[in-house]
């Protein structure tokens, strides 16, 4: 069985101050691991992806995302949060075998950032 | 390159009415997948399709129904809408070969309300 939990449904922090938003997720195989954000109104956009090379993971937006095996978690961070963050962020599971795929989307995160 | 294009962005419907949706998926992107997104449940997967099959389909009841056309083009339909039927309705392609570990691109989606 596969899920996804993000343990905060919203988040919210000063401009200039870190950001972190938590994924952990279940899966019976090696899955990839994907964080999009959705501005209202919106379609989702990537954020950035782990697909089993490297575990800390760079994306867009000076967003990047560590995945830890042994925790189960793929947790989100950006060291300075800016106001145009301000958003909905998802963690995606991705898990395929042979005849097989499955795209698993967490509940959301929003992030609100005060100026 | 243009990204994933849906229509209509926005329309209105009565109870009992039918609805179509259409996607086109980034160029070269030949599976298209579907979800639907309210507040109350979240990101829905409904149905991928690729190179014109249904590969997956999600938990919704047949009212719900979809199609690809050769180029890849999809439609999705709901027929005689219901009140909970009001929702985002957003299109995803991807790229082939790449199921599982590729990302999805999303278009910006058609917002239906039925009233």
């Amino acid at each position: 069985a596969q899920s996804v939990t993000q343990l905060d449904s919203h988040v919210s922090v000063s401009e200039g101050t870190p950001v972190l938003l938590r994924c952990n997720y279940s899966s019976s195989y090696s899955p990839s691991l994907f964080w999009y954000v959705q501005h209202p109104n919106k379609g989702l956009q990537l954020l950035l992806k782990y697909t089993s090379a490297a575990t800390l993971v760079k994306g867009i937006n000076g967003f990047e995302a560590e995945f830890k095996k042994s925790e189960t978690s793929f947790h989100l961070t950006k060291p300075s949060a800016h106001m145009s963050d301000a958003a909905e962020y998802f963690c995606v599971v991705r898990t395929t075998k042979t005849s097989y795929d499955k795209v698993i989307f967490g509940p959301g995160t929003s992030l609100s950032v005060i100026p | 390159k243009a990204g994933v294009t849906q229509t209509p962005r926005y329309l209105i419907k009565t109870r009992g009415q039918q609805v179509t949706l259409s996607c086109s998926p980034i160029s070269g992107h030949r599976s298209v997948s579907w979800y639907q997104q309210t507040p109350g449940q979240g990101l829905q997967f409904l149905f991928e399709y690729f190179s014109e099959t249904q590969r997956n389909k999600g938990n919704f009841p047949g009212r719900f129904s979809g199609r690809q056309f050769s180029n890849s083009r999809s439609e999705m339909n709901v027929s005689t809408l219901e009140l909970g039927d009001s929702a985002l309705y957003l299109c995803a392609s991807s790229l082939p070969g790449q199921r599982g570990t590729g990302e999805l691109f999303f278009g910006e989606g058609s917002r239906l309300t039925v009233l």
